[in-house]
């Protein structure tokens, strides 16, 4: 069984640009959540996707936004980018809303020059 | 507001050394208390899920038992294999937002 894919793998922009990441999920898995990677900050959630809608949203600026397709697979997008903006983006999806067992993809790292 | 408190932020043992994790949490209506590993350039991976204080889990070299304030991650005769970062996450009853403590990044040496 395929595990979480997300593409691309690391991306290169400059502040004011803007970045879209993709993510399919695992075959199967309707919830799809993004969380943000530094090194600072640790972990922290964006958002969360069931069924085409976002069911949670973490602390972030509007800046950051995502969708969820018909398939289940996710983008999320960073309008006006910023430096602070560098980090890896993980995607996770699981079976069904709210549910705890999260699956990882490697994440896209994104670096804003 | 939900924290999730990971020490020691690094740890290094040599082969063979037993040593704990600690994760301190302070989460409305835990719902689960979660261990995760993350190897370099890849997403965490599931390790556990501990549910109620008192709850042990094991799988191979690693045990996790939970309380009411905190959780640990046992490691008994650690191999260089081990070596990863470690994070421990709260899940609250408000919605699907695990929210992960810092990490404790492992090194074992042979």
């Amino acid at each position: 069984k395929a595990g979480v894919t997300q593409t691309p793998r690391y991306l290169i922009k400059t502040r004011g640009q803007q970045v879209t990441l993709s993510c399919s999920p695992i075959s199967g898995h309707r919830s799809v959540s993004w969380y943000q990677q530094t090194p600072g900050q640790g972990l922290q959630f964006l958002f969360e996707y069931f069924s085409e809608t976002q069911r949670n949203k973490g602390n972030f600026p509007g800046r950051f936004s995502g969708r969820q397709f018909s398939n289940s697979r996710s983008e999320m997008n960073v309008s006006t980018l910023e430096l602070g903006d560098s980090a890896l983006y993980l995607c996770a999806s699981s079976l069904q809303l709210s549910n705890e067992k999260l699956f990882f993809g490697s994440g896209t790292q994104l670096s804003v020059l | 507001e939900d924290q999730v408190t990971q020490s020691p932020e690094a740890l290094r043992l040599q082969e063979g050394e037993s040593s704990s994790l600690n994760c301190s949490y302070t989460v409305s209506g835990l719902r689960g208390l979660f261990w995760y590993r993350q190897d370099p350039g890849k997403g965490p991976e599931f390790l556990f899920t501990l549910y109620s204080a008192g709850e042990e889990k094991e799988k191979e070299r690693l045990k996790a038992t939970l309380t009411k304030k905190e959780s640990f991650l046992h490691i008994t005769a650690p191999k260089p294999e081990d070596s990863a970062t470690y994070l421990c996450a709260g899940h609250n009853n408000a919605g699907n937002m695990l929210t992960f403590g810092g990490g404790t990044r492992l090194m074992v040496k042979p």
